[in-house]
């Protein structure tokens, strides 16, 4: 089975740098997608990490422990826009064919 | 081109009706999904197609009924629906052989009366 688990609600001040984190039980792993969504808009895609570590991107970065089933999504410098929920979400194979799931998301709030 | 359209964008229909959803992407992708959303839950994967051929179903009731008419096409036929399908349809696309970013379209909110 899939058991994605994030924090439901986090609030960050502007200029100030959050941390979200995702911890996953999955059967089978290829890689975890961080995706971030506005209210009533699709996800976007933030990151993807395959391999153990952390991968920067801008003032978002994302890092993966295979071996502890553990990731986390870094903001800095947040910015009011960044008002968003930011999905988990785990790929693993599935029939031969890739399945991503999601995880309930973390609701962020950005005050000023 | 990085972009996956959806139409309608917003469809009240009763549980009486047929109605149907379209996608469409011009980014080569030959995989493409169909997701469901409730309100403050995250995406549920429904379908997965690969190279036009449905791969997965996730016990998907058969009053929704998807077909890929070609490789850059996606629709989900609706009908006999219930109140409790009403969510924000969201359908996304990669590449294969990557099987990894999705591409996400605007989606559909769907309202059943």
């Amino acid at each position: 089975g899939q058991n994605i688990d994030q924090p439901t609600e986090m609030t960050a001040t502007e200029g100030a740098i959050v941390q979200i984190n995702c911890t996953y039980q999955t059967s089978g792993f290829n890689g975890l997608f961080w995706y971030q969504q506005h209210a009533g808009e699709a996800p976007t895609f933030l990151s993807y990490n395959v391999l153990d570590g952390l991968e920067e991107k801008g003032r978002f970065s994302s890092f993966l422990s295979r071996s502890k089933g553990y990731s986390y999504l870094l903001l800095k410098e947040l910015q009011m826009k960044d008002s968003a929920s930011y999905l988990c979400a785990v790929s693993n194979p599935s029939g031969g064919y890739q399945k991503v799931t999601f995880g309930t998301g973390t609701k962020l709030q950005v005050i000023p | 081109d990085t972009e996956v359209t959806q139409t309608p964008k917003h469809l009240v229909m009763g549980m009486t009706n047929k109605k149907s959803l379209k996608c469409e992407q011009h980014m080569g992708h030959r995989a493409m999904y169909w997701y469901k959303q409730k309100a403050k839950k995250p995406p549920e994967l429904m379908f997965v197609y690969s190279y036009e051929k449905l791969s997965i179903n996730e016990s998907v009731p058969s009053r929704f009924s998807p077909e890929c008419p070609n490789s850059s096409l996606l629709n989900l036929h609706l009908h006999a629906l219930q109140p409790e399908d009403s969510a924000l349809y969201l359908c996304a696309s990669s590449q294969e052989e990557e099987g990894r970013k999705q591409y996400f379209g605007p989606g559909t909110r769907l309202t059943v009366t």
